[in-house]
C-alpha cells in the first residue's frame, strides 16, 4: 500500500464546475496534510494546508479533513482553465520529520472551456 | 514569502562528469532542508534530507557517493551529482522550511534544475 495515495486522473472538468480531487494516507500519526499544484516543468506551489479535522476555504479552494478517516481532499470551485496542472497531496508525519514530505502520485486536472 | 532559490534551472552534461545544484534560502535559515527527484510523469520522491553541519541522511536506495550533499550553512545546500549517467536525467527539486512559531511545517520549493546527461 503506498504512503500517500490520490485518486487516479486524469480529471477533466467544464469551466465553472467544480473539481474534486482526494487523497488517503497511510501513516495514522500523520500530522499535516499539503495541496500542491504543479505546472508542467515547474515546481510545486502550495495551494493549501490543513491541520485539524474538517473543512478550510481559501478564495475558491476548500480543503477537507478526517483523521479518522485518513482521507483529505480539495475542492475547487469555479474551475477555470489556468487550474489545469496537475495536484499533488502531501504529508508530513511531524515530530523529527519537520519538513519532510511524502507525496501522492498527482491527479492531472484539464479544465476545458 | 520564505524564498527558496536554486540553481542551475537547467543543465546538460556529458555522461561521466559530475554536476553541483545549489539551494538557498534567500530570507531565513533552514536547518534543514530536502532533496527531492521527479522523474517524467511521476511525483517527488524524497532522496536525501541535508542537515546543516551534519551527513546527509539518505532514503533507502539513494546512492549517497553518488549522490553528495553539503550542508554549508544555514542557508545553502548543495547537491553534486557525481560521474553521471543517462539514467540520472531528472528533475531536481530542493525544499527548506523555516521554523514557524506554531512550528507549521510549511514546505517551500526551489524552482527545481532540470539535469540532462548526454
Amino acid at each position: 500500500q503506498k504512503e500517500v495515495e490520490q485518486n487516479s486522473g486524469p480529471l477533466s472538468v467544464p469551466e465553472g464546475a467544480i473539481a474534486s480531487l482526494n487523497c488517503t494516507y497511510s501513516d495514522r500519526g500523520s500530522q499535516s496534510f499539503f495541496w500542491y499544484r504543479q505546472y508542467s516543468g515547474k515546481s510545486p506551489e502550495l495551494i493549501m494546508s490543513i491541520y485539524s479535522n474538517g473543512d478550510k476555504e481559501d478564495g475558491r479552494f476548500t480543503a477537507q479533513l478526517n483523521k479518522a478517516s485518513q482521507y483529505v481532499s480539495l475542492l475547487i470551485r469555479d474551475s477555470q482553465p489556468s487550474d489545469s496542472a496537475t495536484y499533488l497531496c502531501a504529508v508530513n508525519a511531524g515530530g523529527t520529520s519537520y519538513g519532510k514530505l511524502t507525496f501522492g502520485q498527482g491527479t492531472i486536472l484539464t479544465v476545458h472551456p | 514569502g520564505a524564498v527558496v532559490s536554486q540553481h542551475p534551472s537547467w543543465v546538460i552534461c556529458k555522461s561521466g562528469t559530475s554536476v553541483k545544484i545549489e539551494c538557498r534560502s534567500l530570507d531565513f535559515q533552514a536547518t534543514t532542508m530536502f532533496w527531492y527527484r521527479q522523474f517524467p510523469k511521476q511525483s517527488l520522491m524524497l532522496m536525501a534530507t541535508s542537515n546543516e553541519g551534519s551527513k546527509a541522511t539518505y532514503e533507502q536506495g539513494v546512492e549517497k557517493d553518488k549522490f553528495l550533499i553539503n550542508h554549508a550553512s544555514l542557508t545553502l545546500s548543495t547537491l553534486t551529482v557525481t560521474s553521471a549517467h543517462p539514467e540520472d536525467s531528472s528533475f531536481y527539486i530542493c525544499s527548506a522550511s523555516p521554523l514557524f512559531e506554531d512550528r507549521t511545517p510549511w514546505a517551500f520549493f526551489g524552482q527545481g534544475t532540470r539535469l540532462t546527461v548526454v
